[in-house]
């Protein structure tokens, strides 16, 4: 699976979109870029997912660039409770279950009140 | 419908001893994954198993290790306990096979060992 590359920390105010980038520079063209986070002392959650166009759910928007090797995460409007760390996930797509999900370090995401 | 249910929520161990921990995974998911989280590694993949076979296995010594059950539940053993295995163990299912499939994960087992 490709490595990810994502800032450690970010800060966002209360209320404002919260923008999350992700390097993968090495992304192969069959992965996929997952996004989950969690929450402190919760397991992780899954948030989106997308192959190479932009996703939109009720949680948040996926935006991939055109190349695939970096993309960013959007928190519309951000609330204390998208406080959270966030891991950015390449993988390829399994057609037998979840597997093997390669954390990193993730970004620790601040709403700030 | 039910989430992941992990049990117990909290363990205490002494070393050399070995540890059993539950997972219920959602009604209808066949694949059930187990990983280890720490402050110093993070988090990392454990084992996978769907339809009662193991299919993935992480870097992990043979001190761990699980097995599924066929109505999808799943058990991890960590034997001789080390001090190094305190973590928060997390069990996450999926559904049955279909591509691009998101994992739902517990709340884990906080697993202390003293």
């Amino acid at each position: 699976d490709a490595k990810t590359t994502q800032p450690p920390s970010m800060d966002c105010a209360e209320g404002r979109a919260a923008n999350l980038p992700c390097n993968h520079s090495t992304i192969s063209g069959n992965e996929y870029v997952y996004w989950y986070r969690q929450i402190h002392s919760q397991g992780p959650q899954y948030i989106i997912h997308g192959l190479k166009n932009n996703e939109t759910n009720e949680m948040a928007s996926l935006i991939i660039t055109e190349d695939r090797k970096s993309s960013t995460l959007i928190l519309p409007h951000a609330t204390l409770r998208d406080t959270a760390v966030y891991y950015c996930i390449v993988r390829v797509a399994s057609n037998f279950g979840n597997e093997k999900l390669t954390f990193g370090t993730g970004t620790r995401l601040t709403i700030i009140p | 419908k039910a989430g992941v249910t992990q049990t117990p929520r909290y363990l205490i161990k002494t070393r050399g001893q070995q540890v059993t921990l539950s997972c219920s995974p959602i009604s209808g998911h066949r694949s059930v994954s187990w990983y280890q989280q720490t402050p110093g590694q993070g988090l990392q993949f454990l084992f996978e198993y769907f339809s009662e076979t193991q299919r993935n296995k992480g870097n992990f010594p043979g001190r761990f290790s699980g097995r599924q059950f066929s109505n999808s539940r799943s058990e991890m053993n960590v034997s001789t306990l080390e001090l190094g295995d305190s973590a928060l163990y997390l069990c996450a299912s999926s559904s049955t096979p279909g591509h691009a499939i998101e994992a739902f994960f517990g709340q884990g087992t906080r697993l202390t060992v003293v």
